[in-house]
């Protein structure tokens, strides 16, 4: 079993839907990342998190550390959201204790 | 602008020969990352070096090399002792070893 299980692995949404990626974790952590990937390859952070809610513009994120569980949210979901979304978790209070998810494939078609 | 340029963005070699992939960040970052990045599988870390002069081997660190002489460089030379050497590599930075990372746009490097 992966010590960093997102879900879904795949999602295809309209324009204009709320999206929520999952992210579940099974070993103790001291912040967890969201990151975005583009076709392209580069990847982007979106936020780092240790404990409650993050908000940048249509994208939240949220961290619930007893139930080793965050989510992503995307509001008005837009074609230029469509990218691969990997959660990463930081363990041992280093950043180069990561353990990255294999990430979801986010499609949002006009 | 600030950021880390990763080159060549395609690099084919063949088996046998050793090749290195270049990383440059002008975010003056002490922690620089290397990463491999295959079909299926999160990312795994390589080497990392948290200060000029000074490395770790990651998670997969075997038939690569490293080197960190100055502060906005950190090359990854592939060599032929590793087995698979065909994936996606990417290069990340962070201020300190707790920071977000911030990322290059990565090297696709195809051994055949």
């Amino acid at each position: 079993k992966n010590e960093v299980e997102q879900s879904p692995q795949n999602l295809t949404a309209q324009e204009g839907e709320f999206i929520t990626i999952n992210c579940s974790y099974s070993v103790g952590i001291s912040a967890l990342h969201w990151l975005q990937q583009h076709p392209g390859g580069g990847i982007v952070s979106l936020f780092m998190l240790s404990s409650g809610k993050k908000k940048h513009g249509r994208l939240i994120a949220t961290i619930n550390i007893q139930e080793k569980h965050s989510s992503l949210h995307i509001t008005a979901s837009h074609p230029r959201d469509s990218a691969v979304y990997i959660c990463a978790v930081v363990y041992g209070g280093a950043t180069n204790k990561l353990i990255f998810g294999t990430g979801t494939l986010l499609a949002v078609q006009p | 602008d600030g950021g880390i340029t990763q080159s060549p963005k395609y690099l084919f070699r063949k088996e046998g020969q050793n090749v290195t992939l270049s990383c440059e960040q002008n975010l003056n970052h002490d922690a620089m990352y290397w990463y491999r990045q295959d079909p299926g599988q999160g990312l795994r870390l390589i080497y990392y070096s948290q200060i000029v002069n000074d490395f770790q081997k990651g998670d997969i660190a075997e038939g690569y090399s490293v080197s960190r002489e100055k502060k906005e460089s950190f090359p990854l030379t592939v060599t032929s002792a590793q087995k698979n050497p065909t994936a996606f590599y990417l290069c990340a930075s962070s201020p300190s070893g707790n920071s977000p990372l911030h990322f290059g746009n990565g090297t696709r490097l195809t051994v055949t």
